[in-house]
């Protein structure tokens, strides 16, 4: 699986977009990325995946740049509770693949009054 | 309802007993995970289970047996507990090996 970069720590006012980045320039035409995010003393929470196209979900939208090799994961209105480590994931889409996660260190978010 | 559920939360036990942690989920999922979260909060897998069937073993000493009775059940029993084993504990499941995965709570472990 590639590998992924990201930046160690961030912070955003509450109420205003997260945009979090995320390098993953081997990345190949199998792979999806994939964003979860751990809130303090809690287990990982899927957030969303994409293979090529932007996708958005309830939590939030994942914007895929067209060469594959970076994504932004995009909070639209930040809260409070929303302050957590955020693992971006490159995740091998074939059915052998064993399902199997590979964490980095993530990005740190602090949600700031 | 917990969709993936852990018990114990806490385990605190002396080096050398044996323990296990229980997992269950009620998503119908067919895989089920184990991994460890140490210290340096570096999540890393364990175990994997396809049906029952063990998929992934990742280099784990065999002190560590995952046992699983039925595709909703995943346990782990650990042998001969050392210091070095005191981590948090995750279970997660997932529909298909490459859907995505549910997280329960985590089981914290000190081994004293």
């Amino acid at each position: 699986d590639a590998k992924t970069t990201q930046p160690t720590s961030m912070d955003c006012a509450e109420g205003r977009a997260a945009n979090l980045p995320c390098n993953h320039s081997t990345i190949s035409g199998n792979e999806y990325v994939y964003w979860y995010r751990q809130i303090h003393s809690q287990g990982p929470q899927y957030i969303i995946h994409g293979l090529k196209n932007n996708e958005t979900n309830e939590m939030a939208s994942l914007i895929i740049t067209e060469d594959r090799k970076s994504s932004t994961l995009i909070l639209p209105h930040a809260t409070l509770r929303d302050t957590a480590v955020y693992y971006c994931i490159v995740r091998d889409r074939r059915s052998s693949n064993t399902g199997k996660l590979i964490f980095g260190q993530g990005t740190t978010l602090q949600v700031k009054p | 309802d917990t969709a993936v559920s852990q018990t114990p939360k806490y385990l605190v036990t002396q080096m050398g007993n044996d323990k296990s942690i229980k997992c269950e989920q009620n998503l119908g999922h067919d895989t089920m995970y184990w991994y460890k979260q140490d210290s340096k909060k570096f999540l890393k897998i364990m175990f994997s289970y396809n049906n029952k069937e063990l998929i992934i073993n990742e280099t784990v000493p065999n002190r560590f047996s995952p046992k699983s009775p039925d595709k909703a059940h995943l346990n782990l029993h650990i042998n001969s507990l050392e210091l070095g084993d005191s981590a948090v504990y995750f279970c997660a499941s997932s529909h298909l090996v490459e859907s995505p995965l549910f997280f329960g709570s985590g089981t914290q472990l000190s081994v004293l």
